[in-house]
């Protein structure tokens, strides 16, 4: 999992703007993916891609959007609409249907 | 509906006693679940999966399908197990969607 890289570390967002968190990885994984992480509620699946330019919603995708253009990259946009934006934002990756996840270290999106 | 329960968000054990981490599930198949750990300032990552009946870390997880749960154990805790752990269960009809519990606390005292 050293593999993928998540930036950056610490994210300010003001208020009406639209803030993009990258997420690349090296490892030739064919899927990824994109949680939101809170206290006490655990992680929940935001979008995910299977494949290079297809992507699903996961539980929770109003206010976010995604786009897969590359195998490498998935970056992950928060928008004006995600009225409760802030928390830790983790990108992970998978190699089949049949394989497990491993994960980036994490985004921190903070609201000004 | 699948859903992962981990009523515990908090487990503290002094260093040497058993631990068992509470797991449940609800599922209407033949569940693939896992186990995930998170360290201070670490990546979360995968500790064990049930298919593969390991045991890693001193850690086991048996799959208990009468009473849906995949309880996480060890004999013996050490200081080092303090983490976050999640229990989590790969989708039915999507196998690319995973469902994660709350997550427990472990605190290993000494």
């Amino acid at each position: 999992d050293g593999g993928i890289t998540q930036s950056p570390k610490y994210l300010f967002r003001k208020e009406g703007q639209n803030v993009t968190l990258s997420c690349e990885q090296n490892l030739n994984h064919d899927a990824m993916y994109w949680y939101r992480q809170d206290p006490g509620q655990g992680l929940r699946l935001i979008y995910y891609s299977q494949i290079v330019n297809d992507f699903q919603k996961g539980d929770i995708a109003e206010g976010y959007s995604v786009s897969r253009e590359k195998k490498e990259s998935f970056p992950l946009t928060v928008t004006s609409a995600q009225k409760n934006p802030t928390a830790f934002y983790l990108c992970a990756t998978g190699r089949t249907e049949k394989e497990t996840q491993y994960f980036g270290p994490g985004t921190r999106l903070l609201v000004l | 509906a699948q859903r992962v329960t981990q009523p515990e968000k908090l487990l503290s054990v002094f260093k040497g006693a058993p631990v068992e981490l509470k797991c449940n599930y609800s599922y209407s198949g033949s569940p693939e679940l896992f186990w995930y750990v998170q360290y201070s300032r670490q990546r979360l990552q995968l500790l064990l999966r049930h298919i593969s009946r390991e045991s890693i870390k001193g850690f086991t997880a048996d799959l208990n399908k009468g009473e849906t749960s995949f309880h996480l154990k060890k004999p013996f805790a050490q200081e080092e197990d303090s983490a976050m752990y999640y229990c989590a269960l790969r989708g039915l009809y999507n196998f690319n969607k995973f469902y994660f519990g709350s997550g427990t606390k472990l605190n290993v005292k000494p």
